[in-house]
């Protein structure tokens, strides 16, 4: 079965400063992976999607994340933080083909700083 | 996409009472999931709805606390039932649309219990 991981509860960044928050799923290959967003107090917004199309993804509001298959990660990074980044992000796996079941991460709040 | 609303946004309730939670879609779709997020934790799977057929449940979900109603392909109903505080959570729909398994979510109904 698939699983995700997300390393780090709580990260912060300085404001312009570069964002970084790790994924790493089990090591069957998904065929499927998505970033979301939390807004407080909203529902999730999807940022991303790796369909296999292309290791390098690029996502809404300046978001990409990068498929690496040897180190079994989808880590999502942002050039420059934003004040309006600040949310809780979501890692999740599909659970295979023709599912729409996903396995979620544990969330990484991000906090950034003035 | 989708666009996803949720009914009601936030309610407060006493223990012993049930409340329905109602999920509407702009469009029309197969597959809907409820999750439940408890206060500072990522999203589990409560259940799938599809429509025609009766909501398959994840394991630690029964369908006596949480009955699901999909009448037509574009609505579905969640009741959260007998409540306790432990039920205080959010509640989220989501869709499954796309070619590539995405989710799209609803802005969720945050639920306290007293």
């Amino acid at each position: 079965a698939q699983s995700v991981t997300q390393l780090g509860s709580h990260v912060s960044v300085s404001e312009g400063a570069l964002v970084l928050l790790r994924c790493n799923y089990s090591s069957s290959v998904p065929p499927y992976l998505f970033w979301y967003v939390q807004y407080p107090n909203k529902g999730l917004q999807l940022l991303l999607k790796y369909t296999s199309a292309a290791t390098l993804v690029k996502g809404i509001n300046g978001f990409e994340a990068e498929f690496k298959k040897s180190e079994t990660s989808f880590h999502l990074t942002k050039p420059s933080a934003h004040m309006s980044d600040a949310a809780e992000y979501f890692c999740a796996v599909s659970e295979g083909r023709g599912t729409y079941k996903y396995i979620f991460g544990t969330g990484t709040r991000l906090k950034v700083l003035a | 996409s989708a666009v996803i609303s949720q009914k009601p946004s936030r309610d407060i309730c006493q223990r012993g009472t049930s409340l329905t939670i109602q999920c509407q879609v702009d469009s029309q779709v197969t597959m809907m999931f409820w999750y439940r997020q408890q206060p500072g934790q990522s999203l589990t799977l409560i259940a799938t709805a599809n429509q025609g057929s009766e909501a398959t449940y994840e394991s630690g979900f029964v369908i006596d606390k949480f009955p699901i109603s999909r009448p037509n392909l574009t609505f579905s109903t969640l009741t959260v039932s007998n409540m306790s505080p432990e039920d205080s959570s959010i509640y989220l729909c989501s869709v499954g649309t796309g070619g590539a398994n995405e989710q799209f979510f609803g802005p969720g109904t945050r639920l306290t219990v007293l």
